[in-house]
């Protein structure tokens, strides 16, 4: 069984560019959530999809994030315009049922120059 | 809101040791999950336990066990016979037990060395 997979695995680019952050969870979780870890910091929640809605979007930082799960299998999360602090490790994970354990994706390193 | 500290960002240990990390949290809930999740260098992170708060006893897998205790707010990971491979960086994570609210909150991490 093919894991959670996340694509790229690194992204550098310019301020004020847009960048879109793919996510394709375990096939059968209708879970998907995107979390996001600065610098050094914690690993903090940005959202949670069942199927194709938002369950929770409490963590997102602002309205330059935008995350979509067309159809209940991948998702995206869209930087636009990303700022220098944006930089950090995204990461994706997934879950059958909720409250289930969470698998992980490798997660997206993403530089903003 | 939860908050979940690891007050120890590094640590080393000889090869076939054994090593504790340490993890305190804040909550006012009664019903929770506790995880301890390790990320090698290889990046993909992977569950190492997992401890249920309605249940006393502390939970094993092979040489990881946990000590839970539930009224100071602490859930300390114990390594036993450490191995090369358990070199990694290593989260706490809290989750409500509340349906529609299953959100991790992590610790900064501690980043566990293991010297051969």
């Amino acid at each position: 069984e093919a894991g959670v997979t996340q694509f790229p695995s690194h992204s550098v680019i310019e301020k004020g560019q847009t960048v879109t952050l793919r996510c394709d969870p375990i096939s059968g979780h209708d879970n998907l959530y995107w979390y996001r870890r600065v610098m050094g910091k914690e690993i903090k929640f940005l959202l949670h999809f069942v199927k194709e809605s938002k369950q929770d979007e409490s963590g997102m930082p602002n309205n330059r994030f935008l995350a979509e799960r067309t159809g209940g299998t991948y998702s995206t999360l869209k930087v636009q315009p990303a700022e220098l602090e944006d930089s950090g490790v995204y990461f994706c994970a997934s879950s059958q049922e909720q409250g289930d354990e969470q698998y992980f994706g490798p997660g997206t390193r993403l530089t903003v120059t | 809101a939860q908050t979940v500290t690891q007050s120890q960002p590094e640590m080393s240990v000889q090869e076939a040791e054994t090593v504790t990390l340490s993890c305190t949290y804040d909550t006012s809930e009664n019903n929770y999950y506790l995880f301890w999740y390790k990320q090698p260098p290889s990046r993909q992170m992977i569950l190492v336990i997992r401890q249920e708060a309605y249940k006393q006893q502390n939970a094993t897998e092979n040489r990881f066990s946990v000590n839970f205790q539930k009224a100071a707010k602490s859930f300390s990971l114990k390594i036993s016979d450490s191995q090369l491979g358990d070199t990694a960086m290593y989260f706490c994570a809290f989750m409500k037990l509340i349906f529609g609210n299953e959100k991790l909150t992590f610790g900064t991490g501690t980043r566990l060395t293991i010297i051969p």
